[in-house]
């Protein structure tokens, strides 16, 4: 089976740094992605990685380690529009198959 | 490039009807999936295409869903004899096959309620 682990709920304060991890056991692995989905829309892309280390992209960074089965979105200078739902998720064929995690909900407070 | 587009945005019907939505991808991506997606859960994969080749399905989908895409460029999925436990989200991503493949961009979505 395939299985992704996120916490349930983050919470922060504007300007602030935020991590969200993401762990993963899947029948393969072809990369991690995330995404963030603001309540009411449709899951817009972030970040990827396919191999491990840091990926920056602007405010947000994303993080992967394959010989630990995780990675990390990393939030910073953290704005109030940044309060949404993040997924990571994992391609575990490849050109195929997506498999998500089951979000995380990050509540950016002033 | 207007995106990713799905029709009807929203759909009430009752139980034991059949439904049928429709996703347009964006044109020069030749790979369209399909997720479902509950309140508080993230997609979950349904099934997934290459030009018109049905390429994978999740075995979780029941014999009561399927899913077309004709010549390549649209695709319907449909859901017959509807049942409450339907009631979700039905988003429609695509990708293209060469070049920025992890990237999926995911229509609106359509809310269906099954009463």
């Amino acid at each position: 089976g395939q299985s992704l682990e996120q916490p349930s709920e983050v919470t922060a304060v504007e300007g602030a740094i935020v991590q969200i991890n993401c762990t993963y056991q899947t029948s393969g692995f072809y990369g991690l992605s995330w995404y963030q989905q603001h309540d009411g829309g449709a899951p817009t892309f972030l970040s990827y990685n396919g191999l491990d280390g840091l990926e920056e992209t602007g405010r947000f960074s994303s993080f992967l380690s394959r010989s630990d089965s995780y990675g990390y979105l990393l939030l910073q200078e953290l704005q109030m529009k940044d309060s949404a739902s993040y997924f990571c998720a994992v391609r575990v064929r490849y050109g195929q198959n997506f498999v998500f995690g089951p979000g995380t909900r990050l509540s950016v407070l002033p | 490039d207007t995106g990713v587009s799905q029709n009807p945005r929203h759909k009430i019907t009752k139980r034991g009807q059949n439904v049928t939505f429709r996703c347009d991808p964006i044109s020069e991506h030749n790979r369209l999936y399909w997720y479902r997606q509950t309140l508080g859960q993230g997609p979950e994969f349904l099934t997934y295409f290459q030009n018109e080749a049905q390429l994978e399905k999740s075995r979780l989908l029941s014999d009561r869903f399927s899913a077309e895409r004709p010549k390549g460029s649209f695709s319907t999925l449909e859901i017959q004899r509807t049942e409450q436990g339907d009631s979700a989200m039905y988003l429609c991503a695509s990708t293209p096959t060469w070049g920025d493949t992890d990237t999926q961009y995911f229509g609106p979505g359509t809310r269906l309620t099954v009463l």
